[in-house]
């Protein structure tokens, strides 16, 4: 069973403040990492997307990857009220292969209050 | 560069019918997959195509069906609609390349009544 835990939130936090949102997942052989994000009755759009450990940085956004311990973390620097969204962290297990299919955590509800 | 289009955005049918959703993938991707969104099981894989071939399948009973043509668009079928396949369907693209990314397309919003 390829499992990919988030905490469901809601996280808050006021606006210009770091955002961290936190995953984690069951299948140590899992290749690739995604953070979407949701807008309520939108579809995702991809954030971020990592396969080596550490981070990676794309503007106000850091992602960081922890394959030992099996963690991959999103961080949003300099918040803003338009980041209010859902969150969903996904992992690929097939990724070498060039095959997707991703599993889906059930996401994490950030508002950001102005 | 055009992004992922699904048709249609939105569908109402009766249990017992069958639908076909498709989805045009972004211009140079072989990649398509099918994933369903529901409040309860959030988002769930149906199955992947890549050059006009099933390449991975989630756990979704037979009713769930694709295909994909030689131009890389996809279309997935279901038959005999039950009241829980009420859901978003949708459809990302891909290049198929090692590591590649998935965009989403904006999904197909589907009611069985």
């Amino acid at each position: 069973q390829k499992e990919v835990e988030q905490n469901s939130g809601p996280l808050s936090v006021p606006e210009g403040a770091i955002a961290s949102l936190n995953c984690t997942y069951s299948d140590r052989g899992s290749q690739s990492f995604f953070w979407y994000r949701q807008y309520s009755g939108k579809s995702p759009e991809l954030i971020m997307f990592i396969y080596s450990n550490g981070d990676k940085e794309d503007g106000r956004f850091t992602a960081q990857l922890n394959k030992a311990s099996q963690y991959v973390s999103l961080l949003i620097r300099d918040s803003q009220p338009s980041d209010s969204a859902t969150y969903l962290c996904a992992v690929n297990p097939d990724a070498l292969t060039g095959a997707n299919n991703l599993f889906f955590g059930t996401g994490t509800r950030l508002t950001v209050i102005p | 560069k055009a992004g992922v289009t699904q048709t249609p955005r939105y569908l109402i049918k009766t249990r017992g019918q069958q639908v076909t959703l498709s989805c045009s993938p972004i211009s140079g991707h072989r990649s398509v997959s099918w994933y369903q969104q529901t409040p309860g099981q959030g988002l769930q894989f149906l199955f992947e195509y890549f050059s006009e071939t099933q390449r991975n399948k989630g756990n979704f009973p037979g009713r769930f069906s694709g295909r994909q043509f030689s131009n890389s668009r996809s279309e997935m079928n279901v038959s005999t609609l039950e009241l829980g396949d009420s859901a978003l369907y949708l459809c990302a693209s891909a290049t198929g390349a090692a590591y590649n990314e998935q965009f989403f397309g904006p999904g197909t919003r589907l009611t069985v009544l």
